[in-house]
């Protein structure tokens, strides 16, 4: 079956300090890539989609420069929270989307901000 | 520009008992629907999708919805609940192509009693 792995499971960060989390893909090909933040008010923002061989799309809100995104190939994507503030805590979610258009979610990264 | 709405922030049922948790959309375009649920403190689950066919798709765990074009509906529903089905669930929309952004619903909190 798709199962995407993400980690760390959760982090603690010192504000201004940056943390990177990772999310694979397993048995499938993750032509796509998608960041989302849950809030702790249960909300998703989408912060950016990411296409192997592609440019990453930011949505509004959201840059490269406090979010850059790495996706190398078809298995694996990294995010970075850059000089991470109290705002930015709540629960990462990568979701990976193969052929079949699915999007599969890991169990995601929870970010606290001290 | 698509959006979802769940109407029922809560819903509290018995074990055992039907459910039905609502979804609409907006969408004029080619879409596909998907639910999704998420236990307390983790990530999203898929549950099933619907992007053609038969409008009535099965998903897991005994989780069954149906697509109505003209309620723009795409309600989510169990004939006999368990207590281990507590959890919220979530409606989300896309638009077709593995570039696609998915859209969530707020998400409707299912509490099974026992």
């Amino acid at each position: 079956g798709a199962l995407v792995y993400q980690y760390p499971r959760r982090t603690i960060c010192k504000s201004g300090t940056s943390m990177r989390m990772e999310c694979q893909a397993v048995g499938f090909q993750a032509t796509s890539v998608a960041w989302y933040r849950q809030s702790p008010q249960k909300t998703f923002e989408l912060i950016a989609l990411s296409t192997v061989n592609s440019a990453i799309k930011y949505e509004q809100n959201f840059t490269q420069e406090k979010f850059p995104i790495s996706h190398p190939n078809l298995s694996f994507s990294s995010m970075t929270v850059l000089n991470a503030y109290l705002e930015d805590r709540g629960l990462y979610l990568c979701g990976a989307r193969g052929s079949a258009e699915t999007l599969y979610f890991g169990s995601g990264t929870r970010l606290t901000v001290l | 520009t698509q959006t979802v709405s769940q109407s029922d922030a809560h819903v509290t049922v018995f074990e055992g008992d039907s459910v039905e948790l609502r979804c609409n959309y907006s969408y004029g375009g080619s879409i596909y629907l998907s639910w999704y649920i998420q236990h307390h403190g983790r990530g999203l689950q898929f549950l099933l999708k619907y992007y053609s066919g038969n409008p009535v798709v099965q998903g897991v765990n005994g989780f069954e919805a149906e697509f109505s074009k003209s309620d723009s509906s795409f309600h989510l529903r169990k004939a006999s609940v368990h207590w281990s089905d507590s959890a919220v669930y979530f409606c989300a929309v896309s638009e077709r192509g593995s570039n696609a952004k998915l859209t969530f619903g707020k998400g409707t909190k299912l509490s099974v009693k026992s």
